[in-house]
């Protein structure tokens, strides 16, 4: 059975850093992308990035490159999303979800994990 | 950049209603679209891909058509487990994977 397990909810204060992780298992963790997906208060979905852990190839969307850092651990099969300086408005659901080479779909979903950040 | 439309953002109807959301791109995309259900306090979950495949497991009430830039996700008898909001998803523009903004739908 495929499953993407994702780290416990965190609680930090503007300026903190934070990694937050998701593992797979149940499937062939180097061969397929897995991507971060963001979902603010009461809003929608919003793609943060993808990776490869197969090679660690990294691809950001517009809107997170520069604010985010995903990276990959392919021994333990983890994939994790940092903030090196957290923000208020960081604050949000993330979830990590599964993607097949063809980068077409999000067919498996983390349980997602909560990150609060306020003074 | 492409953008993702989806209307209305939210609606209410009865159980056994044909609901109807439309999503629409900002340019072309093929059949570059997929369909998420999202219940209140849950992960996403795929409903359809490539426009108007259904993923296994998905209820056949639950269908999606549509190619270019106009699509449409249609459940044809709203059961009251369909409470949830539904996203647009593309892919026409890897590794851009922009959502639409979403809809709730409720019970009326």
């Amino acid at each position: 059975e495929v499953q993407l397990v994702q780290s416990g909810a965190e609680v930090k204060k503007p300026g903190e850093s934070l990694k937050i992780s998701c593992k797979g298992s149940g499937y062939s963790f180097t061969s397929y992308w897995i991507g971060w997906v963001r979902q603010m208060p009461g809003k929608g979905l919003e793609w943060m990035g993808i990776i490869y852990p197969g090679d660690s190839d990294t691809r950001y969307s517009p809107s997170f490159q520069g604010q985010v850092t995903i990276s990959a651990d392919k021994s333990i099969s983890t994939a994790y999303l940092q903030w090196s300086s957290l923000k208020a408005s960081d604050t949000a659901m993330y979830y990590c979800a599964r993607l097949p080479m063809s980068l077409d779909y999000f067919d498996y979903w983390g349980q997602g994990t909560l990150v609060t950040v306020s003074s | 950049d492409i953008q993702m439309t989806q209307s209305p953002s939210s609606l209410s109807a009865s159980v056994g209603d044909r609901v109807t959301i439309t999503c629409q791109a900002s340019q072309d995309i093929s059949n570059y679209l997929n369909w998420y259900q999202q219940k209140p306090g849950k992960a996403p979950k795929l409903l359809i891909y490539d426009a108007s495949n259904l993923e296994t497991g998905v209820p056949s009430r639950f269908s999606g058509s549509g190619s270019g830039t106009d699509f449409t996700f249609t459940i044809s008898s709203l059961q009251p487990e369909d409470i949830a909001t539904y996203y647009c998803q593309q892919y026409d523009n890897l590794p851009t994977l922009g959502f639409g903004g979403g809809t709730k739908v409720e019970i009326k």
